[in-house]
């Protein structure tokens, strides 16, 4: 089954403790996006990547850095987490050129204490 | 920069009835996409439908169709025949053809009730 798989689907954390959220397709795509998701804001892109080592910031990425080793996956890390990075976390996928469909990840629920 | 306004924070509708959902957007691009996209309550992102800017043909996708009038920027989504599986986000999306970056730009979203 084509997806695109994130774990964890929710983690709560404290202030300064490094975490990392995984993101993984198996659809062979060579775009990856990250999204953060917040009430009243809609989605916003932090990090995207357009193929291995090829990786640009979005219109948010203070506070996060990726990194695209391998053509499937697209971790975001999170060096040292705050409250404001309490938020709903979506990765997404889609094969190259401006005419293909994004696929979602089903979502991570972070809480920053 | 590109930007979606979606002016309805919520609304309601009666089953079986007919909901329209609106978004304007703004760019200085020719070519681009438009998108809804369904959030219903398991969060995830559902695709409903998209437009390509230079097709002056509106989309539709069974329920779902779209007013796409390109010279107001602007980009409706009609819902007809509403089911209660309909409750959910929607969220209006915009991408433009060139550039790089492929992002979608997200509208704030519309909180759609259908009521029984």
């Amino acid at each position: 089954e084509a997806q695109v798989t994130q774990n964890p689907r929710y983690l709560i954390t404290v202030t300064g403790k490094k975490l990392t959220v995984t993101c993984s397709q198996n659809m062979n795509h060579e775009y990856m996006s990250w999204y953060r998701q917040d009430p009243g804001l809609g989605l916003r892109q932090i990090y995207y990547s357009m193929n291995v080592e090829v990786t640009d910031k979005g219109d948010v990425p203070e506070g996060y850095k990726v990194s695209r080793k391998e053509k499937r996956n697209f971790p975001l890390i999170l060096e040292s987490p705050s409250p404001n990075q309490t938020s709903l976390y979506f990765c997404a996928s889609k094969r190259g050129g401006a005419t293909y469909e994004q696929y979602f990840g089903p979502g991570t629920r972070l809480t920053v204490t | 920069a590109q930007t979606v306004t979606q002016s309805q924070p919520e609304m309601s509708v009666q089953e079986a009835e007919t909901v329209t959902l609106s978004c304007t957007y703004d760019t200085s691009e020719n070519n681009y996409y438009l998108f809804w996209y369904k959030q219903p309550p398991s969060r995830q992102m559902i695709l409903v439908i998209r437009q390509e800017a230079y097709k002056q043909q509106n989309a539709t996708e069974n329920r779902f169709s779209v007013n796409f009038q390109k010279a107001a920027k602007s980009f409706s989504l009609k819902i007809s025949d509403s089911q209660l599986g309909d409750t959910a986000m929607y969220f209006c999306a915009f991408m433009k053809m060139r550039g790089g970056s492929e992002k979608l730009v997200f509208g704030k979203g519309t909180k759609l009730t259908v009521n029984p």
